[in-house]
């Protein structure tokens, strides 16, 4: 079975500031997915950077990256220069290549992410 | 840009009535799913297709049907609309099923069954 753990309930950070958002994953699959999506108190899921388990490079996507280290399985969000908007939950998720379980994403329980001016 | 679009962002219904949630997408994608996600409970998956006319049941089916006649179209149905359904509903697309292929969603639907 697959898991992800975000153990941080709620963060907070100086607008303009860098923070980082952690998330570690379980899976037996070699082949799998990471992603990190944002959802604001309106309520959409907006996809934010993706990480394949095969890549060398840690994913970048603008003000994000993604600080993935296979070894001690964790795929953490780092933000920089956070901005007033980047206020919502966060959350990791996992799509593994094992028939029957990539149709669906796990999510982790996200991370309430405060941006204090 | 991915664009999936859900009809009604808000709705309230009454206890006993069937209610339609839409959803479209314009990527042409193969793969459309719906999710519901409760404080708690996190997201949980209803229902997915794989392609037009083809479903699985997710983890929580009791209570909801789907239809997808059109590829780009995917409906969440609710036979008989019960207070416990009352939920924020997304709905999402992804081109295939492998581990690479992002999953994006709507706006999400806002149901509340009184």
């Amino acid at each position: 079975a697959q898991k992800i753990t975000q153990t941080q309930p709620g963060m907070f950070v100086q607008e303009k500031e860098a923070v980082t958002l952690d998330c570690t994953y379980d899976t037996s699959d070699p082949s799998y997915g990471l992603f990190w999506y944002k959802q604001p108190s309106s309520g959409e899921m907006i996809f934010l950077i993706y990480q394949g388990s095969y890549d060398q490079q840690n994913a970048t996507e603008g003000r994000y990256s993604l600080n993935f280290q296979k070894a001690r399985k964790s795929a953490n969000l780092v933000i920089s220069a956070s901005q007033l908007g980047d206020s919502a939950m966060y959350f990791c998720a996992m799509r593994v290549a094992l028939s029957g379980s990539a149709r669906q994403l796990t999510f982790g329980s996200g991370t309430q992410l405060t941006v204090l001016p | 840009d991915v664009k999936v679009t859900q009809s009604s962002r808000y709705l309230v219904k009454r206890t006993g009535e069937k209610v339609f949630l839409e959803c479209v997408q314009d990527m042409d994608h193969e793969n459309m799913f719906w999710y519901r996600q409760d404080p708690g409970l996190g997201l949980r998956l209803i229902y997915f297709s794989y392609d037009v006319k083809m479903k699985e049941k997710g983890d929580i089916p009791e209570g909801y049907s789907v239809s997808r006649e059109k590829k780009e179209r995917f409906s969440l149905i609710l036979e008989s609309a019960s207070t416990n359904q009352t939920s924020m509903y997304l709905c999402a697309s992804s081109l295939g099923e492998g581990p690479g292929n992002t999953i994006y969603f709507g706006e999400g639907s806002w149901l509340t069954v009184v």
